[in-house]
C-alpha cells in the first residue's frame, strides 16, 4: 500500500526560480517527515526534515512545510540551481519509514 | 569517516537462484535498514536490524531475509529469484535504533539483474 504518495514523477524549472515539491500521506501515525536527494549511482542522501510538532523547517534555500490536517508536506527550493537537478524522494516515518516513488527535479540553465 | 560500503555493486542472475548482498554501516552505526527501490516504486521498506535483532519487517515475501553481524555489518540474502526481484538494494545506516530522529545515510546500492 502506498502509504506515501508524490504524484508527480517530474518537474521542470528555470534556474533562479522556485521549485516545489509535493507529497501526501495517509498515516496519521507518521510523527516524522525528511526529504532525500538522490543522483544517479548513488545512494539517497538526507536533505531536511520535519516533526510532526511543527509546521516549517527551513536550511538555507530549502524549506520543508508541514500541513497535517492535509496529511501533506512539501519541498520548496529557492532559488533553483542547475546542480538541484535530482530525484527527491519524501519519507515518513514511525513504527518504520516509508517512502515515496520519487519526482526527478530539472533545473534548465 | 567511511561511509556505507554495499558490496557488491552490481549482480546478474538467473531466476530460482539466491543472493546474498552485503553492507558495512558507518563506524560506530548499529541500525542497519535495508530498502528495495524500482522505477516507479520509489524505495520500499524490507527490514532493520539493530544490535543482531531484527526489529521491523517490510511487507515481502519469506524468500527475502536478512542478519547482523556483531560488528553491525548485514546480509541480505534473496532465495529463488524471480525477474520481478531485478532492482537496486539499499542499505542505510544511523547510529542509534530511533528511527524518527536519527539520519539515515545510505550506501551507493547494489544493482541486481535477475534474467
Amino acid at each position: 500500500d502506498q502509504q506515501v504518495k508524490q504524484n508527480s514523477p517530474s518537474l521542470s524549472v528555470q534556474e533562479g526560480r522556485i521549485s516545489i515539491l509535493n507529497c501526501d500521506y495517509t498515516n496519521s501515525m507518521f510523527d516524522y517527515f525528511l526529504w532525500y536527494k538522490k543522483y544517479p549511482a548513488e545512494g539517497p542522501t538526507f536533505l531536511i526534515s520535519i516533526s510532526s510538532i511543527k509546521d516549517k523547517n527551513e536550511d538555507g534555500r530549502f524549506t520543508v512545510f508541514l500541513n497535517k490536517s492535509a496529511k501533506h508536506l512539501s519541498l520548496h527550493i529557492v532559488p533553483s540551481q542547475p546542480g538541484d537537478s535530482a530525484v527527491y524522494f519524501c519519507a515518513a516515518s514511525g513504527d518504520d519509514m516509508r517512502f515515496g516513488a520519487g519526482t526527478r527535479l530539472t533545473v534548465k540553465p | 569517516k567511511a561511509g556505507v560500503t554495499q558490496t557488491p555493486r552490481y549482480l546478474i542472475k538467473t531466476r530460482g537462484q539466491q543472493v546474498t548482498l552485503s553492507c558495512s554501516p558507518i563506524s560506530g552505526h548499529r541500525s542497519v535498514s535495508w530498502y528495495q527501490q524500482t522505477p516507479g516504486q520509489g524505495l520500499q521498506f524490507l527490514f532493520e536490524y539493530f544490535s543482531e535483532t531484527q526489529r521491523n519487517k517490510g511487507n515481502f515475501p519469506g524468500r527475502f531475509s536478512g542478519r547482523q553481524f556483531s560488528n553491525s555489518r548485514s546480509e541480505m540474502n534473496v532465495s529463488t529469484l524471480e525477474l520481478g526481484d531485478s532492482a537496486l538494494y539499499l542499505c542505510a545506516s544511523r547510529l542509534g535504533a530511533l528511527l524518527s530522529t536519527d539520519t539515515q545515510y545510505f550506501g551507493p546500492g547494489t544493482r541486481l539483474t535477475v534474467l
